[in-house]
């Protein structure tokens, strides 16, 4: 079985942009959780969504959001960019919501100049 | 609120040498607790799992952890020390039917020949 697939691996761009990262989860998962990780926070949750809706939050703002599609896959955007961004945004994809297990991609890179 | 603390954001140990990260948890719930892996580059690795069954948990390459809640500990231990094993640890803690995760900072393992 295919693992959690992220697009793409790395990205670079520019203050003021913006950018959408996508992640394909495991077949048959139908939820998929977004975090960011970067050296000075660690890795902080983004969000969560389970049948195209999002079910939880963290405290990000409001330049952060994401989607699901019917087919599970889902993508996450950040408008106008800054500095602060850059980090590697992992994708992780569980059965249900609030599974307790979770799978990760291996993440997509961003760095903003 | 749940928080975890991981004990030392770097530990060196000798190839064949015990090896024992540290992690406390604090939560108002019984929680899920888990060990990730994360390798450079890559996305996070489960390594093993808490789910309120046995208290010491066994995982993949030879890892172990022990719950206690006395200590609201559950640190990661492995007898004997591989160059593979080296990597960064993540600890985290899940309350029963929530929806975030919230990793600790994570332990640079170094292991030295």
């Amino acid at each position: 079985k295919a693992g959690v697939t992220q697009t793409p691996r790395y990205l670079i761009k520019t203050r003021g942009q913006q950018v959408t990262l996508s992640c394909s989860p495991i077949s048959g998962h139908r939820s998929v959780s977004w975090y960011q990780q970067t050296p000075g926070q660690g890795l902080q949750f983004l969000f969560e969504y389970f049948s195209e809706t999002q079910r939880n939050k963290g405290n990000f703002p409001g330049r952060f959001s994401g989607r699901q599609f019917s087919n599970s896959r889902s993508e996450m955007n950040v408008s106008t960019l800054e500095l602060g961004d850059s980090a590697l945004y992992l994708c992780a994809s569980s059965l249900e919501a609030g599974s307790y297990e979770q799978y990760f991609g291996p993440g997509t890179r961003l760095t903003v100049t | 609120a749940q928080s975890v603390t991981q004990l030392g954001s770097h530990v060196s140990v000798s190839e064949g040498a015990l090896v024992l990260l540290r992690c406390n948890y604090s939560s108002s719930v019984p929680p899920y607790l888990f060990w990730y892996v994360q390798y450079p580059n890559q996305g996070l690795q489960l390594l093993l799992k808490y789910t309120s069954a046995a208290t010491l948990v066994k995982g993949i390459n030879d890892f172990e952890a022990e719950f206690k809640k006395s200590e609201t500990s559950f640190h990661l231990t492995k007898p004997s020390a591989h160059m593979s094993d080296a990597a960064e640890y993540f600890c985290a803690v899940k309350d029963t039917g929530g929806f975030k995760t919230i990793f600790g900072a994570g332990t640079r393992l170094f292991v030295k020949a």
